[in-house]
């Protein structure tokens, strides 16, 4: 079974600066790999996923990841945060064995300090 | 506008009361599924559905029912919660359960608290 591995469950950053969210995946086959963001009292959100076609994935908001299939690596970055982006940031991985499901990371929430 | 809707977002019960939360979808997606949300271990699948009238257990099933008799609608049944179920709760939906790629849709969530 596929898995994902979040680093930090809280991570706190200045405005302006550099945003980094560690995501390790777990998987025998080629990965489809996504996040999801969550902003406070509200569903989640995609942010952007990959799907094999490129390793630098850009996604909403200013966010971009890099899939690093040596690093079983899928971190998500962002050069410059805004107190915007303070929320909850979900890895998953798509279990295509079983359909559509996805298997979630536990989390990581961004606070962006002023 | 395209939206994964839930019912009731906010519910309060006690021990033992029967209760179904809602979803529906206005998307004509094939695809619908649960999640609960538990702090420190992300969301975890409790149902899916890949079609009408198909439905599958996710990684934790106990103590929940589902129904899919239209395409649209995914009820989550409890017929005997328990406080363990205290959680916050989220429907999604997607085109196909046969695409991987395929971005899933959430509702709102439900914050359903047992006591």
């Amino acid at each position: 079974a596929q898995s994902v591995t979040q680093l930090g469950s809280h991570v706190s950053v200045s405005e302006g600066a550099l945003v980094l969210l560690r995501c390790n995946y777990s998987s025998s086959v080629p990965p489809y790999l996504f996040w999801y963001v969550q902003y406070p009292n509200q569903g989640l959100q995609l942010l952007l996923k990959y799907t094999s076609a490129a390793t630098l994935v850009k996604g909403i908001n200013g966010f971009e990841a890099e899939f690093k299939k040596s690093e079983t690596s899928f971190h998500l970055t962002k050069p410059s945060a805004h107190m915007s982006d303070a929320a909850e940031y979900f890895c998953a991985v798509s279990e295509w064995e079983n359909g559509n499901k996805l298997v979630f990371g536990a989390g990581t929430i961004l606070r962006v300090k002023s | 506008e395209a939206q994964v809707t839930q019912n009731p977002r906010y519910l309060i019960t006690v021990t033992g009361k029967k209760l179904t939360v809602t979803c529906s979808q206005n998307m004509n997606h094939e695809y619908m599924s649960w999640y609960r949300q538990d702090p420190g271990l992300g969301l975890r699948q409790i149902y899916y559905s890949m079609n009408v009238e198909v439905t599958d257990k996710g990684d934790v099933p106990e103590g929940y029912k589902v129904s899919r008799k239209e395409k649209r609608n995914f009820p989550l049944i409890l017929e005997s919660p328990s406080p363990n179920q205290t959680s916050l709760y989220f429907c999604a939906s997607a085109v196909s359960g046969t695409s991987v790629w395929n971005e899933q849709f959430f509702g709102p969530g439900t914050r359903l608290t047992v006591l």
